[in-house]
């Protein structure tokens, strides 16, 4: 079971540029997240997933764009990259709202 | 919604108990969390606490919620140099599907 699965580890962007950040999940949870992590402030939730089709905001969502096609995956888009934007991300998933989540390795993205 | 607030540091001998405190403001927060992270990794499930309990023990690890006053405590017991992590509370919003973390308290056990 690989669990939660973030590509890439590691990615360096210009200002302005854009890209996705890939999370899959093979645990068939219905709940999906992104959280970007910032020194001294913890997680912050970007957007989140309960289910196929089904995606919201969190609290810190703009400049991101998340898509649900499938269970398994729940990419995040970066439309166009700013520094501010530099961070590490984590995709979670959950069977659902109460349960255990279930975080990937993290993706650490710098923005220059 | 909910906030979760915990102090950012703390540092503790090898073998001596450490507590670890966070406060919430969500009153109807089912459950809580105590979450581990360990450098360059993503975070793990340490324990939970259902809302209409006090106390849970785990091993070395005691958790204690105080409802009325909205606390949380973490307590590791005979701590080692491997609980040297970073401890984020969290607690599910009310009304939202949304885990709410607080800031991470970052634990150094120095011998």
């Amino acid at each position: 079971n690989a669990g939660v699965t973030q590509t890439p580890k590691f990615q360096v962007l210009k200002t302005g540029q854009s890209m996705t950040l890939q999370c899959a999940q093979d645990m068939n949870h219905e709940y999906m997240s992104w959280y970007r992590q910032d020194p001294g402030m913890g997680l912050r939730l970007i957007h989140y997933s309960v289910g196929a089709g089904i995606t919201d905001q969190g609290e810190v969502p703009n400049g991101y764009n998340v898509s649900r096609s499938t269970t398994e995956d729940f990419p995040l888009r970066l439309l166009s990259a700013a520094p501010s934007q530099t961070s590490v991300y984590f995709c979670a998933s959950s069977r659902d709202r109460v349960t255990e989540a279930f975080f990937g390795q993290g993706t650490r993205l710098t923005v220059v | 919604g909910e906030d979760v607030e915990q102090s950012l540091f703390l540092s503790v001998r090898e073998g001596d108990s450490s507590v670890i405190n966070c406060t919430y403001t969500d009153s109807s927060s089912t459950y809580l969390y105590w979450y581990k992270q360990e450098p360059g990794a993503g975070l793990q499930l340490l324990t939970y606490i259902f809302s209409n309990m006090d106390m849970k023990q785990d091993q070395r690890l005691t958790v204690l919620l105080n409802k009325k006053d909205k606390h949380l405590s973490l307590r590791i017991a005979d701590t080692q140099t491997g609980d040297s992590a970073i401890y984020f509370c969290a607690g599910v919003s009310g009304g939202y599907n949304k885990l709410i973390f607080g800031a991470g308290t970052r634990l150094a056990v120095h011998p």
